[in-house]
This record gives C-alpha cells, sequence and structure tokens, in this order.
C-alpha cells in the first residue's frame, strides 16, 4: 500500500476550522484515502474515507486533488475534544490485509481554548 | 452495542515472564486484529483472526502469538518478555476481511520491568 507523508504537529484556535494535510504522491488508482485520530489514552477511531470525490459526514470533510496526490482532512469548528493525533492511510478498497497498512506518525493536532 | 473490549487496560511484567490480553470485539465482527504501538513507531500490525483462523502476521518473533474462539474473541500471548516488549497493545475488529473500516479497542498499556 502507498505510503503517507503528515506534518507532525499542527495548532488549532478553538472554533476555528482545522485543515490537516496529507500527502500520498504513489497513491494507486484504485487506492482509497480513510482518516483516523487516537485521542491519548484511547484506540484510533474511523472519521472518512474517500476515492477521488469530496466526501463529508457529521465528523469533518474530506478534499481530494483531482491528481489524487494529496488530501485535506477538515473539521469545520474544532473543539478541545478534536485534541488527538490524526492519522492518513490509504488501502484498497475491499483489499483486506491489514498487514500492509502503513500507519505512520500522524500529525498531532492541538485545538487551543 | 457495545464496543472493542480489551482487558486488562494496565500490566506490569517482569523480564522473561509471560502474558496473555484478551479482546472482545463488536458483535457480529468476525475479523480481529492486533496491534502493537510504541513511541515513534506508529501502529505496527501483528496478526489477524477470522474464523478462528490466523489470516496474516506482521514481521514479530514467534513469541507473539494469538488464537481465536468460536464466538470471535481473542487473546494474544507474549511469552519471555523483554524490556521493548513495553508498548500499548490495540485490538481491532471488523465484520469481515472485506471490511477496510476497523473498529479499536482502548488498547492495553504492557509496562515490562
Amino acid at each position: 500500500d502507498a505510503k503517507t507523508t503528515q506534518p507532525p504537529s499542527m495548532d488549532c484556535a478553538e472554533g476555528r476550522a482545522a485543515n490537516l494535510p496529507c500527502n500520498h504522491s504513489t497513491i494507486s488508482g484504485n487506492e482509497y484515502v480513510y482518516w483516523y485520530r487516537q485521542i491519548h489514552s484511547q484506540g484510533p477511531q474511523y472519521i472518512i474515507h474517500g476515492l477521488k470525490n469530496n466526501e463529508t459526514n457529521e465528523m469533518a470533510s474530506l478534499i481530494i486533488t483531482e491528481d489524487r496526490k494529496s488530501s485535506t482532512l477538515i473539521l469545520p469548528h474544532a473543539t478541545l475534544r478534536d485534541t488527538a493525533v490524526y492519522y492518513c492511510i490509504v488501502r484498497p478498497y475491499n483489499a483486506g490485509n491489514n498487514r500492509k497498512l502503513i500507519w505512520g506518525l500522524g500529525t498531532s493536532l492541538a485545538v487551543n481554548p | 452495542k457495545a464496543g472493542v473490549t480489551q482487558t486488562p487496560r494496565y500490566l506490569i511484567k517482569t523480564r522473561g515472564q509471560q502474558v496473555t490480553l484478551s479482546c472482545s470485539p463488536i458483535s457480529g465482527h468476525r475479523s480481529v486484529s492486533w496491534y502493537q504501538q510504541t513511541p515513534g513507531q506508529g501502529l505496527q500490525f501483528l496478526f489477524e483472526y477470522f474464523s478462528e483462523t490466523q489470516r496474516n502476521k506482521g514481521n514479530f518473533p514467534g513469541r507473539f502469538s494469538g488464537r481465536q474462539f468460536s464466538n470471535s474473541r481473542s487473546e494474544m500471548n507474549v511469552s519471555t518478555l523483554e524490556l521493548g516488549d513495553s508498548a500499548l497493545y490495540l485490538c481491532a475488529s471488523r465484520r469481515g476481511t472485506g471490511e477496510n473500516i476497523q473498529y479499536f479497542g482502548a488498547g492495553t498499556r504492557l509496562s515490562v520491568l
């Protein structure tokens, strides 16, 4: 599976939008982009995923560039509870081998009051 | 419905001992994966079980083993503990190996002294 690159840390003011970037320049045509986050002392939590179209759910929005080499996770109104490590990973849809996933170190987002 | 449950939450062991960790997946989920998380390393895949069979295995020594029961509950065992085995061990479940969204437990924090 393709590897992703994320900034190690970011800050955001409470109530503002948090925009978390992810580069996946070697992504293949059949690979989806998945985002998870890990709040301190908890396991990772699924947020959203997409292939090439922008996606939105109750937690966040996902913007994928037209060439699919990068994406941005948007938390529209960040709260203190959004402070977490955010992971961007890519994998083929319905390709079940978790062994091939590359999680990386993610982006540590600090939402400040 | 109940999420993924891992027990115990915390463990302290000494070198040379062995340890068994337990994971109860979400009801209806038949696939269970185990990960090791250490600072600076991200999530490292240990193994995945589906229908009581190990489907994939990561690059860990044979001291790390696991099993899955008929009710999908899973255990992992680490024998002859080493200091470097200190980590957060995470369990994740999904409906089947073709389902890409994983649901994680809160993890077991193992400290080896």
